[in-house]
């Protein structure tokens, strides 16, 4: 069973701060990594993608890859009460199948 | 406007009466999906299609249905619903090319009694 892990939260950082978000995977054969984040009540929304080992910036958010460590992280930079939410880390694998963890749910104290 | 739209948005039914949630996407995408989303589980897919006539088993395809005659639309049935379906779902829809970045839609929340 193909397995997509992370914190669950919540994650509380106060405003101005870096949150950091982990992900790890256990199907080795993965090949596009995506971060998605979804508001309350809301459907999720894609932040990054990424394909290739080490880092991928956009903006204040940076997604980092090591695919030896089956490990992606995703970083935001001064943080902002409406970066609030939960974050999504989904894996593609053969064909269209995707996985998708639980979720870390983020909180940016003002 | 590019969107996926699903219909209804909200739907209170009872055990074994037939069902079907649509699913529209107007991007021309050629991949589509159809995902739940449940308290502590996350999401997870029940059923993709690559292309018209085309679909895939997700990572929970049982006690559900699709089917994908048009490009642009791809319904979910639930011939026999159940009270472990009631449920978050999201379609979502991709290009074929790329790295698939999926568009979601809005979400059905399905209770069944």
């Amino acid at each position: 069973q193909k397995e997509v892990e992370q914190n669950s939260g919540p994650l509380s950082v106060p405003e101005g701060a870096i949150a950091s978000l982990n992900c790890t995977y256990s199907d080795r054969v993965s090949q596009s990594f995506f971060w998605y984040r979804q508001y309350s009540g809301k459907s999720p929304e894609l932040i990054m993608s990424i394909y290739s080992n080490g880092d991928k910036e956009d903006g204040r958010f940076t997604a980092q890859l090591n695919k030896a460590s089956q490990y992606v992280s995703l970083l935001i930079r001064d943080s902002q009460p409406s970066d609030s939410a939960t974050y999504l880390c989904a894996v593609k694998g053969r064909g269209q199948n995707f996985v998708f963890g639980p979720g870390t749910r983020l909180s940016v104290l003002p | 406007e590019a969107q996926v739209t699903q219909n209804p948005r909200y739907l209170i039914t009872v055990t074994g009466k037939k069902l079907t949630v649509t699913c529209s996407q107007n991007m021309n995408h050629e991949y589509m999906s159809w995902y739940r989303q449940d308290p502590g589980l996350g999401l997870r897919q029940i059923y993709y299609s690559m292309n018209v006539e085309v679909t895939d088993k997700g990572d929970v395809p049982e006690g559900y249905k699709v089917s994908r005659k048009e490009k642009r639309n791809f319904p979910l049935i639930l011939e026999s619903p159940s009270p472990n379906q009631t449920s978050l779902y999201f379609c979502a829809s991709s290009y074929g090319q790329g790295g698939n970045e999926q568009f979601f839609g809005p979400g059905t929340r399905l209770t069944v009694l």
